[in-house]
């Protein structure tokens, strides 16, 4: 059975960083391309982030030079790197698979809730 | 990026109901389209995969086509279980999704 288990979200001041982990099981994350995708409370989906099967990364230009996707390959796990956290960064966060580099996402987490707040 | 415009923002249906939600493209995107179902307090599910072929496990009773940039979802029969909200994602290029469509 494929999973996503993300983890790490939590309450952080603006300026601040924080590190999500997103766990897979039933699928080798390296031979897949894995996201994280974010959703502001009440609003819709943004893309954030993409590691491809190479190792390759894009950004959305909203979290570029702050934010970092990285994979541990022994883990099977995926992470972002959240810097400089802005209040516009508050939302659910959502690690989400493709098993192609055509971003069909066929499978998602549940979610983590990163909230920027003094 | 690519802008993805969706409507109607929201819309209220019985059950029973024949239901379309349309997604235009800001630019050409083949058939790279996707359509998402999110119920309350959960994460989305795919659906509909390259404008047109339903995601395994999906009932027969969505789909979806495409003309130009213009794509459009369909339920046949609206069921209980089919209130909720409705994304259209492009994955021709770097993703991005249109607004939501609330089906209440």
């Amino acid at each position: 059975e494929v999973l996503l288990v993300e983890s790490g979200g939590g309450l952080v001041q603006p300026g601040g960083s924080l590190r999500l982990s997103c766990a897979a099981s039933g699928f080798i994350v390296s031979d897949n391309y894995i996201s994280w995708v974010r959703q502001a409370p009440g609003k819709g989906l943004e893309w954030v982030s993409i590691i491809y099967s190479g190792g390759t990364t894009f950004y959305a230009d909203s979290v570029k030079g702050r934010f970092s996707i990285s994979r541990d390959d022994s883990k099977n796990t995926v992470y972002l790197q959240m810097n400089s956290l802005r209040v516009e960064d508050t939302a659910v966060y959502f690690c989400v698979r493709a098993p192609t580099i055509t971003t069909n996402y066929d499978y998602w987490g549940q979610g983590t809730l990163v909230t920027v707040s003094s | 990026d690519i802008q993805m415009t969706q409507s109607p923002s929201s819309l209220s249906a019985s059950i029973g109901d024949r239901v379309t939600i349309t997604c235009r493209a800001g630019q050409i995107i083949s058939n790279y389209l996707n359509w998402y179902q999110q119920r309350a307090g959960q994460a989305p599910k795919l659906l509909i995969y390259g404008a047109f072929s339903l995601h395994s496990g999906v009932p027969s009773r969505f789909s979806g086509s495409a003309s130009g940039t213009d794509f459009t979802l369909t339920i046949s029969s609206l069921q209980p279980e089919d209130f909720a909200t409705y994304y259209c994602q492009q994955a021709y290029t770097h993703p991005s999704f249109g607004g939501g469509t609330k089906v209440e």
